[in-house]
């Protein structure tokens, strides 16, 4: 089972839709998680962390379930400026600084 | 946003050539990372310094020599490199160490590589 997984999409939406990303990870030590967002060509930017208890953040809505491994993202009304590639990231513990693990990322495109 | 930078943005080499990626963070963090990203690959972690001692290297071939002279510069020297070692090279920062807490990390723009 790969460390970070997500669906790669691509996700054609149309504006105003309201569309959910899943990740699933495989280390149950893991102990913190974000979501960033990367443009084509671009560096990723972080997006969000995701906590415990859940958290949203205007349009975006993070959740974390730590039984079923699983990590989502929502988000509500798409915007063209959304299309981007999404990456689920997990901290593992490993070596003094722990390990970022990146998954592959989902593609989401909004059309107007 | 100029948080975390990095020289040259685009690089073309051969394969008997040396170069250097610099990367540079305004943030105050004290630990700085090297990745690799392909395409359609995950980012891969390459190098971890923190407090300007490295404390990470995931099996990176020696071709590949970090160095990082202070808590806000870091370097990726570059020798022999081969076709396959096209990607871009992501540099970030993050404040904190150790493994509990969150640690987001801050990214340069990135260095387009190119090996001929």
């Amino acid at each position: 089972r790969k460390e970070v997984e997500q669906d790669p999409g691509p996700f054609n939406v149309p504006e105003g839709a309201t569309v959910a990303f899943n990740c699933t990870y495989s280390n149950s030590a893991s102990q913190s998680f974000f979501w960033y967002r990367q443009d084509c060509r671009k560096e990723p930017k972080l997006l969000m962390s995701v906590y415990s208890s859940g958290n949203e953040d205007g349009r975006f809505t993070a959740q974390l379930n730590r039984a079923s491994q699983y990590i989502s993202l929502l988000i509500r009304d798409s915007k063209l400026s959304d299309s981007a590639t999404y990456l689920c990231v997990v901290n593992t513990p490993g070596g003094s600084q722990g390990n970022l693990i990146f998954g592959k990322g989902t593609k989401l495109s909004v059309k107007p | 946003e100029t948080g975390v930078t990095q020289t040259p943005r685009h690089l073309v080499m051969g394969m008997t050539n040396k170069k250097s990626l610099k990367c540079e963070q305004h943030l105050g963090h004290n630990a700085m990372y090297w990745y690799k990203q392909s395409a359609k690959k995950p980012l891969e972690l390459m190098f971890v310094y923190s407090l300007e001692e490295r404390v990470e290297n995931n099996s990176v071939p020696s071709r590949f020599s970090p160095e990082c002279p202070n808590s806000s510069h870091l370097f990726l020297h570059l020798h022999t490199l081969q076709p396959e070692d096209s990607a871009l090279y992501l540099c970030a920062s993050s404040q904190g160490t150790g493994t509990s807490g969150m640690h987001e990390q801050y990214f340069g723009p990135g260095t387009r590589l190119t090996v001929t």
